[in-house]
């Protein structure tokens, strides 16, 4: 069974264009987020939700927006994509807002040529 | 600034020794530490949480450290096995926001 995950694992397309990552956790978990993951392998986060509530929401620059339909859905919507954007992302989720385990997605490979 | 340090360079052991990892950090007063494993290719997997209150935890063979004077996190792997061979990060908590900064990670080899 799937904990949390991702779609689409690879994504490649070119600059300028709008696209989606959509991340689902059967976990029953409160809240969920997103994180990068650079060629340097650094892992940041971007934006945390809990119950459908923006908590986190780092220096991100505003071409990308999250989406949280419900508990169990956090999207990611990039816009006018950069070449800069290339980074591996990850959704996790955690029971609740701090203070315990995050379980993490297997990643979507963001690739802007 | 905050900064977490981990050993960037790869730390290479033999098949049945303790693997000792360092995480160091400035600038920061964290509440809990956690310890994740990452796998090529996968997402990070959480092994242990440790709260600024506790000096140590153990679960099977792992076992983490936690010194604020210092402001210094060591996880050990006791009998290391080649399947032990992953990136390992460590993250810090600064309250009850669920904001993890992570360190960049060590990557351990355990050799057969």
């Amino acid at each position: 069974d799937t904990a949390v995950s991702q779609t689409p694992k690879y994504l490649v397309t070119q600059m300028g264009n709008d696209k989606s990552i959509k991340c689902e956790q059967n976990l029953g978990h409160d809240t969920m987020y997103w994180y990068k993951q650079d060629s340097k392998k650094f892992l940041k986060i971007m934006f945390s939700y809990n119950n459908k509530e923006l908590i986190i929401n780092e220096t991100v620059p505003n071409r990308f927006s999250p989406k949280s339909p419900d508990k169990a859905h956090l999207n990611l919507h990039i816009n006018s994509l950069e070449l800069g954007d290339s980074a591996v992302y990850f959704c996790a989720s955690s029971r609740a807002q701090g203070q315990t385990p995050q379980f993490f997605g297997p990643g979507t490979r963001l690739t802007v040529l | 600034s905050q900064k977490i340090e981990q050993n960037s360079e790869a730390l290479n052991i033999q098949e049945g020794k303790t693997a000792t990892l360092t995480c160091n950090y400035t600038n920061y007063s964290p509440a809990y530490l956690q310890w994740y494993r990452q796998d090529p290719g996968r997402g990070p997997v959480f092994l242990l949480l440790i709260r600024e209150n506790e000096k140590e935890k153990r679960k099977e063979r792992l076992k983490v450290t936690f010194d604020t004077t210092l402001k210094q996190s060591l996880f050990h792997i006791t009998a290391s096995q080649p399947a032990d061979s992953a990136t390992y990060l460590c993250a810090l908590e600064g309250g009850n926001t669920g904001k993890l900064i992570f360190g960049q990670g060590t990557t351990l080899q355990v050799k057969p």
